[in-house]
């Protein structure tokens, strides 16, 4: 079967960074998403990854290994604002996307 | 701003009142797609009209239904909805040959049965 794995919830300090995992195991890959998702607000899209390496969009970053089946996501100079779900998707060889439960990620002052 | 915007943001039917939901979008996108999310789950794909062509998950209840009147509107019908039924109810669209193929979400709608 497909699955996503990333840990349910993560806490992290105002001003630090934090790394949240994803590994997968999927029929094939097309990419790889993270998507931010505030308590009863819909998904919002961060980043795409479809080949190896690290994509840097301002103080987020995503890294992507397909060898391992793996990506993180890394959040630099945490803000209170960044407390939300963060949810990993992959897209399969069939161009299905598959969605991991999310992260939930509470930030401390 | 191109949008997906859904309506009602809050919806409270009784248990087996037939509930519509509905999605309209400012992007001119192919792709709408339906998921159910429940509290701390995975969205859940129910379906998806790539065009006019309707898509349904293998298992998605007969008790959901949809409709896409035209490229703009989608529509979520659940004919008699149980307690389990209640969850936030997300609109997508998506341009499928934009290669990313990125969902951009409506605000969402949460079902409540009493």
């Amino acid at each position: 079967g497909q699955n996503i794995d990333q840990p349910t919830e993560m806490t992290a300090t105002e001003g630090a960074i934090v790394q949240i995992n994803c590994t997968y195991q999927t029929s094939g890959f097309n990419g790889l998403f993270w998507y931010q998702q505030h308590a009863g607000e819909a998904p919002t899209f961060l980043s795409y990854n479809v080949l190896d390496g690290l994509e840097e969009k301002g103080r987020f970053s995503s890294f992507l290994s397909r060898s391992k089946g793996y990506s993180y996501l890394l959040l630099k100079e945490l803000q209170m604002k960044d407390s939300a779900s963060y949810l990993c998707a992959v897209r399969d060889s069939n161009y299905q996307l598959i969605w991991g439960a999310g992260t939930k990620l509470i930030i401390k002052p | 701003d191109a949008m997906v915007i859904q309506n009602p943001r809050y919806q409270v039917t009784q248990f087996g009142k037939p509930v519509t939901l509905s999605c309209s979008q400012t992007l001119n996108h192919n792709v709408m797609y339906w998921y159910q999310q429940k509290s701390s789950q995975a969205p859940k794909l129910l379906f998806h009209y790539y065009d006019k062509d309707f898509n349904n998950e293998a298992d998605t209840p007969d008790n959901f239904q949809s409709r896409r009147p035209n490229t703009s509107f989608c529509f979520l019908d659940i004919r008699s909805p149980g307690l389990g039924d209640a969850a936030m109810y997300l609109c997508a669209t998506s341009e499928a040959d934009s290669g990313a193929n990125v969902l951009t979400f409506g605000a969402g709608s949460r079902l409540t049965v009493l």
